[in-house]
């Protein structure tokens, strides 16, 4: 086990609806990312936070934005959910914004109605 | 362009038998970093590998063993005498030194008994 826990495991939502996911990052680690994962694709950076700031972001819009608290947990937040947005989404959480190695969680497996 | 390629979609072989599996990746930057990982049907991925590109020295860890080839912008994955429980997906990724993994598309691995 990586240390690194998401919370819920699975959620099913409606399109229109907003979504908020959970991350707790290994011990001693400042750093968490988030990425979704489309069904048969390879996972995609959305943002990065280090320290509280978001240090990074992909190509995602507006309404996906998250929150690192002061003990380094994360949040992601989805707006306006759209039937696309169904994907598994994985928190990775690292020693540094450097990423010479991250720990992932189990996911967080979307379902948008 | 920063890009990882792996054509092979999924593999089938059975118990015993050795497979490669392919990562060729795209980058201009001098310094970066290659990754492998597995996704079991879990969903987590569990790190693997990392190589820094100034370190082209092979790598064997058990079965497992990792060619890296900065000439052809290449590190391949081989398991050696594979067992039904290497059957997973199979993620390559590229680190720029920045703050975001670049995946391939995965390779899903069946090791039939």
């Amino acid at each position: 086990e990586t240390g690194v826990t998401q919370s819920p495991t699975h959620l099913i939502k409606t399109r229109g609806q907003q979504v908020t996911l959970r991350c707790s990052s290994q011990s001693g680690h400042n750093t968490v990312s988030w990425y979704q994962q489309a069904l048969g694709q390879g996972p995609q950076f959305i943002f990065q936070y280090y320290r509280e700031e978001e240090n990074g972001r992909g190509n995602f819009p507006p309404r996906f934005s998250g929150l690192q608290f002061p003990n380094y947990s994360s949040e992601l937040n989805v707006n306006a959910l759209e039937l696309d947005d169904s994907a598994l989404y994985l928190c990775a959480s690292s020693p540094g914004a450097e990423l010479t190695e991250a720990f992932f969680g189990q996911g967080t497996r979307l379902t948008v109605v | 362009a920063q890009k990882v390629t792996q054509a092979q979609t999924e593999i089938s072989v059975v118990e015993k038998e050795d497979v490669t599996l392919d990562c060729v990746y795209e980058t201009r930057d001098t310094t970066y970093y290659l990754f492998w990982y597995k996704q079991p049907p879990s969903g987590e991925l569990v790190f693997l590998i990392r190589r820094n590109s100034f370190d082209e020295q092979n790598e064997i860890s058990g079965r497992y063993s990792w060619n890296f080839q900065k000439s052809t912008s290449s590190f391949n994955f081989t398991i050696t005498a594979s067992q039904v429980v290497d059957s997973a997906v199979y993620f390559c990724a590229l680190n720029p030194g920045t703050y975001k993994y670049i995946f391939g598309t995965g390779t899903r691995l069946k090791v039939l008994a």
